[in-house]
């Protein structure tokens, strides 16, 4: 079973670029969560989706960034014009449906961003 | 402060000795959990510690929650030079979904 994948590992862009992170859940999870980690800091929460809908967007900046799921395919986190504090690891978490959401989430390896 | 506050910040060891790692939180909790992070990796999930256990093990971890304190520690016995990495405690404060992490403690562990 293989585990949360995301692509690219890294990417490179300049400011005022868009950047497109992808993330794939875990088989049979229908929960993915985005996280920001700030060098040398802890992960900070972004937002949490479910298929086709976004349940909980309060740690995303309210511009330029914005987050999917679709029916089909991967989660994509999108950021618009990227500015150099853009900078930072993106890791995308997947979970399994169910009625208890405060179980452990499952990390992928993260895309690190560099806004040159 | 942020939930989920580990200390120390760095701790540096010889191999075979064990590291021990403290997290303290705020508010009320259902579960605990800690992650490592190598360098420039993702986060592999270690343990999770509900609230009504007091302790927990896992192969050389070992897992301490005291509710009433509203801290938990890590150990890590007879360390390894693999050991190496970051630890992260991370709890859900008030949320069913939102893990709130500390920023970790970064353990060397020298050969």
């Amino acid at each position: 079973n293989a585990g949360v994948m995301q692509n690219p590992r890294h990417l490179v862009r300049r400011r005022g670029q868009e950047a497109r992170l992808r993330c794939s859940p875990m088989k049979g999870h229908s929960h993915v969560y985005w996280y920001r980690q700030l060098p040398e800091e802890g992960l900070k929460f972004m937002v949490y989706l479910q298929k086709e809908n976004i349940i909980d967007e309060s740690g995303m900046p309210k511009e330029r960034f914005s987050a999917e799921f679709p029916k089909e395919g991967p989660s994509i986190l999108r950021i618009q014009q990227v500015v150099r504090g853009d900078s930072a690891a993106y890791f995308c978490a997947s979970s399994p449906p169910g009625n208890s959401l405060q179980e452990t989430q499952y990390f992928g390896p993260g895309t690190r961003l560099l806004v040159l | 402060s942020q939930q989920g506050e580990e200390d120390p910040q760095a701790l540096s060891i010889q191999e075979g000795e064990n590291a021990t790692m403290n997290c303290s939180y705020k508010t009320s909790i259902n579960n605990l959990q800690w992650y490592r992070q190598n360098s420039g990796r993702g986060l592999v999930h270690l343990i999770l510690i509900r609230s009504n256990e007091r302790e927990k093990h896992s192969g050389r971890l070992r897992v301490t929650l005291d509710t009433s304190k509203k801290s938990s520690s890590l150990l890590i016995t007879a360390s390894r030079a693999a050991d190496t990495a970051s630890y992260f405690c991370a709890t859900f404060g008030g949320s069913n979904y939102k893990l709130t992490f500390g920023k970790g403690t970064l353990l060397t562990v020298n050969p």
